[in-house]
Order: structure tokens, then C-alpha cells, then sequence
């Protein structure tokens, strides 16, 4: 696509409850990824994946976050028994490459209110 | 891990003033990225800079990595540049805090 999408734009659950981000990245772009912001912060880094493999996932928080990439192409974070203080906006970013020397260009983001 | 650092924290301006925001970091780095967050939360790529001077119409960058720092410049400034800017650094994109400018009519 012309950009980097994610879907959906907003998200409420249920303290608990399990979800999914999807992103899509920009057409040709084989690395992806994903970020969480909190209010008021930069964005933090949490997984890096070149092709279908996650390359560096050393930002994911714990072992309730979880990232594929199957066919190299779209993206699914998954977090289960989500807190209240997984919420945040999560932000998805594409590259051509990937690695050093490479410009990344980022979705709008999901914003995933947790209640 | 990298550190990165950006000053100032806020900045207040009226409309048609120039500025400068900087962004310091700890170690060398082979990637630098610049960003506007616009007040809807989307992240506008400005510069890639790892090394050298850009310019993009009001906006310039430089970044002296042998120092370990990254400048921008905005200049004749108008409301429209309000936001937060971002520098960020290396492949994983290690962020700053930002800036927060703010530019009065």
C-alpha cells in the first residue's frame, strides 16, 4: 500500500481479555516494527522482525506480548490477559531493509485502552 | 543500551520565529531519524541523517556524529509546525522524549 497501515484505530477491552493489532506494512518493505508510546513519552521500541522472523524482540515486556509475521507481508501483535497498564498507542513502522543505514516510516497507530 | 537526549523539554514561539532543537546521544550511531508527531499522533518523517546537513524548505538538520549530536532547525515558524519532534536513533529507532513546541499566531 501507499503507507503503513493499522487496524484497528482504537481499541477497548476488558482487563483480561486478549487482542490483536494488525499492521500492514508499506508494499516491498521487509523489515517491520512495532512500538508502544505512553502518554507523554517517545515511543519504545519492542520488536523487529526482517522478513518472517523476528530479528530482535529484546522491547517486548514480558511473555504476554507476542508478535508474528507469517508471510513476510502483514504483521499481528498479540497480547493476552491484557492490564491496565497496557494501555497505550501501539505503532507499527516499516523500512526498505532493515539494519543500519535504512529510513523507517510509521502507521497512525491502534490506541488500546485497557478498562 | 544508547541514551538519547533531547532539549528543550517545551518551547513556546510566535509565529514567524526561528529555533533550534537538539538531540544528544551516548554513543555512535549509524542511523538518525528526525520526526514531527502532529497533534493526531502521527509521526511525519522530517530527515534521515545520520551524518551531514539536510535542508527541506523551512527545516534544516545536521548531524556532527563524531560529537554525538543531531541539530534541527526550523525557521520563519508557523502554527502549523506545533507538535512534538523526535529524534531517534540506530535501527530499533531508540526515541528521545521529544520536544514539545508549541507556536502562537
Amino acid at each position: 500500500g501507499a503507507g503503513v497501515s493499522q487496524t484497528p484505530s482504537n481499541k477497548v477491552t476488558e482487563k483480561g481479555k486478549y487482542v490483536e493489532l494488525r499492521c500492514d506494512p508499506i508494499s516491498g518493505h521487509t523489515a517491520l516494527y512495532w512500538y508502544r508510546q505512553s502518554l507523554g513519552q517517545g515511543p519504545e521500541f519492542l520488536i523487529y522482525f526482517q522478513g518472517t522472523g523476528a530479528a530482535d524482540d529484546s522491547g517486548l515486556p514480558n511473555d504476554r506480548f507476542f508478535a508474528v509475521r507469517p508471510e513476510g507481508s502483514v504483521s499481528t501483535l498479540k497480547i493476552q490477559r491484557t492490564e491496565r497498564g497496557d494501555s497505550a498507542v501501539y505503532l507499527c513502522a516499516s523500512s526498505l531493509s532493515g539494519g543500519a543505514n535504512t529510513e523507517a516510516f510509521f502507521g497512525q497507530g491502534t490506541r488500546l485502552t485497557v478498562v | 543500551g544508547i541514551q538519547v537526549e533531547q532539549s528543550p523539554p517545551d518551547l513556546i514561539l510566535q509565529e514567524g520565529a526561528n529555533s533550534t532543537l537538539r538531540c544528544n546521544f551516548s554513543d555512535s550511531v549509524n542511523n538518525l531519524q528526525w520526526f514531527h508527531q502532529n497533534p493526531w499522533g502521527q509521526l511525519i518523517n522530517l530527515f534521515y541523517i545520520p551524518s551531514g546537513t539536510k535542508q527541506n524548505g523551512r527545516l534544516s538538520a545536521t548531524t556532527v556524529a563524531t560529537e554525538r549530536y543531531s541539530l534541527l532547525y526550523i525557521s520563519s515558524s508557523q502554527t502549523t509546525d506545533s507538535g512534538v519532534y523526535f529524534c531517534a536513533v540506530e535501527y530499533t529507532l531508540v526515541f528521545g522524549k521529544g520536544t514539545k513546541l508549541t507556536v502562537n499566531p
